[in-house]
């Protein structure tokens, strides 16, 4: 069965303390992983979407990584406004050609000034 | 830009009630899609649209019932709602081949069933 689950549940950090957020994934053949950040109440932002192994991507203090088995998350020098919910997602050549994302629990984010 | 609007932001019906939900895109995206999120959980898909065709229903309620009048339009209309169908309500968009594109979400519609 194909699964994605994501570490630590949540993660507490003094701002500019970098960390890294982990994706774990266990698939029927990676199409895509995506990571996506959300406020509460709101719709999850685009962050970076990653397709094979090796690959990176980088947006101000964030990056993104890509192996056969996870996917890492790592955050620079944080700031407050980094606070949110990281979903990182999957779409497996399981799925078809349905397009359906298989998403992880989300890791809650809080970063203290 | 990616940006996908949905309307209203917050609605409040009664189980008997008929309302729907709007959700609107203008970067020439050819699919579209549902999600229904409870709190602290992850989005679940509820439906695909492609090409202005319903491709994926999966195994939504009849109370809820969807539509695509147009490419850049997708509504959900809700009827005799259960208060477990409470929750925030995603639209989201994609180029339209589905398979591996970026999805890119709207900000919801947090809905409450009394």
């Amino acid at each position: 069965e194909d699964q994605v689950t994501q570490s630590p549940e949540a993660l507490r950090l003094q701002e500019g303390e970098s960390s890294s957020l982990n994706c774990s994934y266990t698939v029927s053949g990676l199409r895509g992983l995506f990571w996506y950040r959300q406020d509460p109440g709101k719709g999850p932002e685009f962050l970076f979407t990653l397709y094979s192994a090796g690959e990176e991507k980088e947006k101000e203090r964030l990056k993104a990584t890509l192996t056969k088995k996870e996917s890492f998350l790592h955050i620079t020098a944080p700031k407050p406004e980094d606070s949110a919910t990281y979903l990182c997602a999957v779409q497996a050549q399981g799925s078809g050609n349905t397009g359906k994302l298989i998403f992880g629990q989300g890791t809650t984010l809080q970063v203290k000034p | 830009d990616t940006e996908v609007t949905q309307t209203p932001k917050h609605l409040v019906m009664g189980m008997t009630n008929k309302k729907s939900l709007k959700c609107e895109q203008h970067m020439g995206h050819r699919a579209m899609y549902w999600y229904k999120q409870k709190a602290k959980k992850p989005p679940e898909l509820m439906f695909v649209y492609s090409y202005e065709k319903l491709s994926i229903n999966e195994s939504v309620p009849s109370r809820f019932s969807p539509e695509c009048p147009n490419s850049s339009l997708l509504n959900l209309h809700l009827h005799a709602l259960q208060p477990e169908d409470s929750a925030l309500y995603l639209c989201a968009s994609s180029q339209g081949t589905i398979a591996e594109e970026t999805q890119y979400f709207g900000p919801g519609t947090r809905l409450l069933v009394l």
